[in-house]
């Protein structure tokens, strides 16, 4: 089992639609995630940030953690065809950089 | 500011051959790591650094190796190149106070034939 999977898509939707990306995980002890947007033939760029469990919102982005569950979610409300890239999650022990473990990324379709 | 550059990107070796990935970056960060990126597989990091002269492993180095003489610079070097080395390779850098917050280049597609 890897440590982070994710569902790799593709994920299509139409312009206007709520979008749920998810990942789950093995290791109990993560408690530090993030999640990355990366357009095509582009490297990553650092989306949302969390610590432990709960919910964080910026705009129309929400990123949600249930540690008990070990899964994450991203959701994107009013998505948009510039959203169309693929979504990766991170995850680490501790907050170094160098330590946190990527899942594999969910390629997203917005649609006009 | 350019952020991360990444030269080339592109590159198609031959099994054996070895060659140099160069990475620079202008935002004096002191951080810089190597992750390579594999269909189905996420980032794995190869190598990193916490500063000039200090290089450390990541999760895949073997084949590979890195100096950081200067803080812009942070050159990968393929020893010989096997076909098991086809992939993207990203650079990125980032600062000690936030380091989970790291800048990626745009990333060099490499295939080893």
């Amino acid at each position: 089992q890897k440590e982070v999977e994710q569902d790799p898509g593709p994920l299509s939707v139409p312009e206007g639609a709520i979008v749920s990306l998810n990942c789950t995980y093995s290791n109990s002890a993560f408690q530090y995630f993030m999640w990355y947007r990366q357009y095509s033939r582009k490297g990553p760029e650092l989306l949302m940030y969390t610590y432990s469990s709960g919910n964080k919102e910026d705009g129309r982005f929400t990123a949600q953690v249930d540690k008990s569950s070990k899964y994450i979610s991203l959701f994107i409300r009013d998505s948009q065809p510039s959203d169309s890239a693929t979504y990766l999650c991170a995850m680490s022990v501790d907050n170094y950089g160098q330590n946190f473990v990527f899942g594999p990324g969910t390629r997203l379709s917005v649609l006009p | 500011n350019a952020g991360v550059t990444q030269t080339p990107k592109f590159q198609v070796l031959k099994t054996g051959q070895s060659m140099t990935l160069q990475c620079a970056q202008d935002m004096n960060h002191e951080y810089m790591s190597w992750y390579r990126q594999d269909p189905g597989m996420g980032l794995r990091l190869i190598h990193y650094s916490v500063g000039a002269g200090i290089t450390d492993q990541g999760e895949v180095p073997n084949g590979y190796n890195v100096s950081r003489s200067t803080t812009e610079d942070f050159p990968l070097r393929l020893l010989s190149a096997a076909p098991s080395q086809t992939s993207v390779y990203f650079c990125a850098s980032t600062t000690p106070a936030v380091s989970y917050e790291q800048y990626f280049g745009p990333g060099t597609r490499l295939t080893v034939t």
